[in-house]
């Protein structure tokens, strides 16, 4: 009964590299969503997925990159890490789009960008 | 643009002292209200969901309200494993995504 799966759980990164923090589910969600999570300021949409082939913004969507070859898959790539970048990421998915239920989260990615 | 806003911060509680937090929120439709329950280290794990003012929901010693402008999370006779992160959140309009608020860290002393 896996859910939302995330790697890393953690990471170290230089300022400049490149990186991919990967999701994966296996609830047949079309739904898929990345956050951000930083102290004071609540979870932050960074991108979204209605369904595989279709991504789109949220809130903060700057320097991620993501795209939606399967259902399963989700991966959110940081083109260039900046130290702004530092926080824990989720991803989170649902059953459809359009739908008013739950979001499911995996444990998160703790980015650390020095 | 939809906004939430939870109090208080941080509140800490004895067992067996109940409490409410609160939150507030600014939505043009609102098609849902969330709440969810966050431990250290950890993803959020989903608690509740209403939808219209009037509603509550009730899970153990968590009972979570609606208005029109915000919704209540009270806990009673709390113990120290509700201890966590709650986070409200909102879906609204024709969004598909949810905005979070900030969260309130209880801290429950045996």
């Amino acid at each position: 009964n896996a859910g939302v799966t995330q790697t890393p759980k953690f990471q170290v990164l230089k300022t400049g590299q490149s990186m991919t923090l990967q999701c994966a589910q296996d609830m047949n969600h079309e739904y898929m969503s990345w956050y951000r999570q930083d102290p004071g300021m609540g979870l932050r949409l960074i991108h979204y997925s209605v369904g595989a082939g279709i991504t789109d913004q949220g809130e903060v969507p700057n320097g991620y990159n993501v795209s939606r070859s399967t259902t399963e898959d989700f991966p959110l790539r940081l083109l260039s890490a900046a130290p702004s970048q530092t926080s824990v990421y989720f991803c989170a998915s649902r059953i459809n789009p359009a739908d008013t239920g739950e979001l499911f989260f995996g444990e998160g990615s703790r980015l650390t960008v020095l | 643009e939809d906004q939430v806003t939870q109090s208080p911060e941080a509140l800490r509680l004895q067992e067996g002292e109940s409490s409410s937090l609160n939150c507030s929120y600014t939505v043009s439709g609102l098609r849902g209200l969330f709440w969810y329950r966050q431990d250290p280290g950890k993803g959020p794990e989903f608690l509740f969901t209403l939808y219209s003012a009037g509603e509550e929901k009730e899970k153990e010693r968590l009972k979570a309200t609606l208005t029109k402008k915000e919704s209540f999370l009270h806990i009673t006779a709390p113990k120290p494993e509700d201890s966590a992160t709650y986070l409200c959140a909102v879906q609204a309009g024709g969004n598909n995504d949810m905005r979070f608020g900030a969260g309130t860290r209880l801290t429950v002393k045996p």
